[in-house]
């Protein structure tokens, strides 16, 4: 099975801290997600990479930046964080090139409160 | 536009009830659609997908889905609810059939509530 990890379940930092949020999957997956999951708004997309070190802006990429230097692992950054960006929020991996049907698969997400 | 539209927000049913759960999508190309399944502090987990082939997919936990191109629609059923079935359920559409990437486009999620 698909194991995706996110480094945090739960998370408290204060505004004004720059936040690292760790993602890693173990298949050898091209393509990684970050999503954040907001009541009543579903998930909507931050950033993606379809390869190491490239990455490509979601609907919401605000505030937020990306670093990909390894196949397996794709970090979420809060450069500044706020109170607005208190969320939950999910990592996900999936196959490209032959696996083209194939589906995402997702970390238990991280639970993040910014005081 | 909402590239996913999950009518219904909340949803309840009693045990053993019909589970019906919709979803329409809007797509240019045909599409790939797949619905997940959140438990209580847990991430998504596939339910089932829809690629080609038949239009009526069953996926797990009892779960079938039905993919109907003139209603652009694939609503999620399950003939009888358990307890166990009570989560939030999200429908996802992929749009781009002839890219490696995979974007999802999902809908907002619909919560079921299972009666005792």
């Amino acid at each position: 099975d698909v194991k995706v990890t996110q480094s945090s379940r739960y998370l408290v930092k204060r505004t004004g801290e720059k936040v690292f949020l760790e993602c890693v999957q173990d298949m050898d997956h091209e393509n990684m997600f970050w999503y954040r999951q907001d009541p009543g708004l579903g998930l909507r997309l931050i950033y993606f990479s379809y390869d190491v070190k490239m990455k490509e802006k979601g609907d919401i990429p605000e505030g937020y930046s990306v670093s990909r230097e390894k196949k397996e692992r794709f970090s979420l950054i809060l450069e500044s964080a706020s109170t607005s960006q208190t969320s939950m929020y999910l990592c996900a991996s999936s196959s490209g090139g032959q696996g083209r049907n194939q589906p995402q698969h997702f970390g238990d997400g991280t639970r993040l409160s910014i005081l | 536009a909402q590239s996913v539209t999950q009518l219904g927000s909340h949803v309840s049913v009693s045990e053993g009830a019909l589970v019906l759960l919709r979803c329409n999508y809007s797509s240019s190309v045909p599409p790939y659609l797949f619905w997940y399944v959140q438990y209580p502090n847990q991430g998504l987990q596939l339910l089932l997908k829809y690629t080609t082939g038949a239009t009526l997919v069953k996926g797990i936990n009892g779960f079938e889905a039905e993919f109907k191109k003139s209603e652009t629609s694939f609503h999620l059923t399950k003939p009888s609810a358990h307890m166990s079935d009570a989560a939030e359920y999200f429908c996802a559409v992929r749009k781009d059939r002839g890219s490696t990437l995979g974007r999802l486009y999902f809908g907002r999620g619909t919560q079921l509530t299972v009666w005792p």
